[in-house]
């Protein structure tokens, strides 16, 4: 079992849309979840972080959380095209040892369209 | 007033060859990390240092070698390149090695082994 798995998309949306984005993770005891946004060609830049249970609001993007079902979610409301990208799913196990050890899933790719 | 950058940004060299990868970060950051984006697209971190002391160290062949000479700066050597080793390397920083502080990626390495 992957430890953070994403389906590989990709997602279609039409413009105006509310794209949802869904992330589950094994390690019951992970402690930090993530939304990266990668373009094409590029690095990875945060989107949101949560960590506890519930949804968390930042403009037109809602993470959501529920650590029981070990799952996260990202919904994008009033979907542009410039949010056409790979959205990666992060999230930090427990460290032995502490540390900040992000863990990847393997990107939803997300289309807007016209 | 680039927050973290690399050096170089493609690298494309023969099979067998060394080479050397550098980053560095003006955030301030204590701790910084290497991650591997394969043909795929996976992200997978492999090494980690906090204020130039080694904190994480993934399963990683010993012909990489991570090295940093202050907290600002990340160096990764890689002896005898394969071509398996064909990937883009991002170089990342957080403030410190808390499961909850973001990573900032820094713009990625295109490397290419012929």
């Amino acid at each position: 079992q992957k430890e953070v798995e994403q389906n590989s998309g990709p997602l279609s949306v039409p413009e105006g849309a509310i794209a949802s984005l869904n992330c589950t993770y094994s390690d019951r005891v992970s402690q930090s979840f993530f939304w990266y946004r990668q373009y094409s060609g590029k690095s990875p830049e945060l989107i949101m972080s949560i960590y506890s249970n519930g949804d968390k609001e930042d403009g037109r993007f809602t993470a959501q959380l529920n650590k029981a079902s070990q799952y996260v979610s990202l919904l994008i409301r009033d979907s542009q095209p410039s949010d056409s990208a790979t959205y990666l799913c992060a999230v930090n196990p427990r460290v032995t040892g502490g540390g900040n050890k992000l863990t990847f899933g393997t990107g939803t790719q997300l289309k807007v369209e016209l | 007033d680039t927050a973290v950058s690399q050096t170089p940004k493609y690298l494309v060299t023969q099979m067998g060859n060394d080479k050397s990868i550098k980053c560095e970060q003006n955030l301030g950051h204590d701790t910084m990390y290497w991650y591997k984006q394969d043909s795929k697209k996976f992200l997978k971190i492999m090494f980690s240092y906090n204020n130039k002391e080694l904190i994480i160290n993934e399963t990683v062949p010993n012909r990489f070698s991570p090295k940093s000479p202050d907290k600002a700066h990340l160096n990764l050597h890689i002896n005898s390149l394969e071509l398996g080793d064909s990937a883009v390397y991002f170089c990342a920083s957080s403030q410190k090695p808390s499961s909850t502080d973001t990573q900032y990626f820094g713009p990625g390495t295109r490397l290419t082994v012929l």
